[in-house]
């Protein structure tokens, strides 16, 4: 059964800081790897996803990395602004199961300013 | 554009009683899921739909049933409540299945059975 971890799973940092968000996975047959993004008593909002045959993929601030001999993927988020705080979820569909997602729990991100 | 739209917001049952969740998106996506999310839990599928007239069962359909009479609503259904169902409801959609295209999520119904 896939298992996807999130760590840490709350993160305090400064403004302005760049910083990391990882996602691990234990199966590594996945179509695409995807990180979402969830503000409190809201639903997810998608930011990214990754292929399996990409190796990274960059949306304004955001670039998210996909290592999938290794099932790892990283967040990487620029100059952190006190709007990006929330929780940071990553997702797997694994080739096996369809349209079954399988999440990890998050990362709870505050971004102080 | 509304995206995923999910009614009521909250609600309260006493243990027994049925309810239906409704979820509408006006996206024209094919793929339709229904997830429960709990603490220390995270996000589980409960069922999914890939067409209009369609359904299928997630990891954890047990107590719930679903339809899909229409491409654009797909409802949730709890027939007797059980205080284990106590949870936050996310109904999203995918224009085709998670293995080419992102969720789109509505903002959820907080559900809590006494």
């Amino acid at each position: 059964k896939q298992e996807v971890t999130q760590i840490p799973a709350a993160l305090s940092v400064p403004e302005g800081e760049n910083l990391v968000l990882n996602c691990s996975f234990t199966d590594s047959a996945i179509y695409n790897l995807q990180w979402f993004r969830q503000d409190p008593g809201k639903g997810l909002t998608s930011l990214l996803l990754i292929q399996s045959s990409q190796r990274e993929q960059t949306s304004g601030r955001l670039n998210a990395s996909l290592d999938k001999s290794s099932g790892r993927s990283t967040l990487y988020i620029a100059a952190s602004q006190p709007g990006d705080s929330a929780t940071y979820l990553c997702a797997v569909p694994q080739e096996t199961s369809g349209s079954r997602l399988t999440f990890g729990e998050g990362t709870q991100l505050t971004v102080n300013p | 554009n509304a995206g995923v739209t999910q009614t009521p917001k909250f609600r309260v049952l006493k243990t027994g009683q049925s309810m239906t969740l409704l979820c509408a998106q006006d996206m024209n996506h094919e793929y339709m899921y229904w997830y429960r999310q709990d603490p220390g839990m995270g996000l589980r599928l409960i069922h999914y739909s890939v067409g209009e007239g369609t359904t299928a069962k997630g990891e954890v359909p047990d107590g719930y049933n679903v339809s899909r009479l229409k491409k654009q609503n797909f409802l949730l259904g709890l027939e007797s409540a059980a205080p284990s169902q106590t949870s936050v409801y996310f109904c999203a959609s995918s224009y085709l299945g998670t293995e080419r295209t992102p969720l789109h999520f509505g903002n959820g119904t907080r559900l809590t059975v006494t």
